[in-house]
């Protein structure tokens, strides 16, 4: 089983703040997905990385895929209250369709 | 919209009793489901991967006969928790894919055994 853990389990922060996710693993990983999660829902994807060393952003998340592909983070400028919820980092190893996912960080930004 | 459709969204049973989750792909064919568990604050921990047409895999520890898994079409996938306990309470989510669809997300069902 390949481990993900997230860092930090949760953040509380005000609004305005940034913020880094870590997501770190021993295993490589062929593509590393991001998702939010509602109370209630489904996760939604965020973005996928695929190369080793990609960047990618989406409005004030940019996301990084580590060199070796074990390891990605999230980092969120001038966090707002929308950005609030459960953050999932989720790998796959090689062709699998098989998705595992990280710890999660719980965020909360509050006014 | 949603492509992928999970039923009912919440549901509470009697202990000993069984539920059955449905997971639909709406707008393309599912040859591949997954389902996922998912106890409050927690992360997702995968059950069980189902192929079209053919017996799903669980994950270690994951006991096949409590939790059967029905992959007969490739718009739909259930998910029959046997013999309910208060254990048994948590969310379950389906996730689905399959051709050139990427995965796609359930809302999930918020079960609840009393």
């Amino acid at each position: 089983t390949q481990l993900l853990e997230q860092s930090p389990q949760f953040l509380s922060i005000q609004e305005g703040e940034n913020l880094t996710v870590y997501c770190n693993s021993s295993s490589v990983f062929s593509s590393l997905q991001w998702y939010r999660q509602e109370p209630g829902e489904g996760p939604v994807l965020l973005v996928t990385v695929v190369t080793g060393g990609e960047v990618k952003k989406l409005k004030r998340l940019t996301f990084q895929f580590g060199d070796a592909r074990k390891d990605s983070s999230l980092h969120i400028t001038a966090a707002q209250p929308g950005d609030t919820g459960l953050y999932l980092c989720a790998g796959r190893v090689g062709t699998a369709s098989k998705l595992t996912f990280g710890t999660g960080t719980r965020l909360q930004v509050t006014l | 919209g949603a492509v992928v459709s999970q039923h009912p969204s919440r549901v509470i049973c009697k202990s000993g009793t069984s539920v059955k989750i449905e997971c639909r792909s709406l707008d393309f064919q599912a040859t591949t489901m997954f389902w996922y568990r998912q106890f409050p604050k927690q992360s997702l921990m995968l059950m069980a991967t189902s192929n079209e047409g053919s017996k799903a895999t669980y994950e270690q520890g994951v006991e096949k006969d409590k939790f059967l898994i029905n992959h007969a079409s490739l718009t739909l996938s259930t998910l029959t928790v046997t013999s309910a306990h208060p254990e048994d309470s948590s969310f379950y989510i389906c996730s689905a894919t399959g051709g050139d669809s990427p995965l796609h997300f359930g809302n999930g069902t918020r079960l609840t055994v009393t």
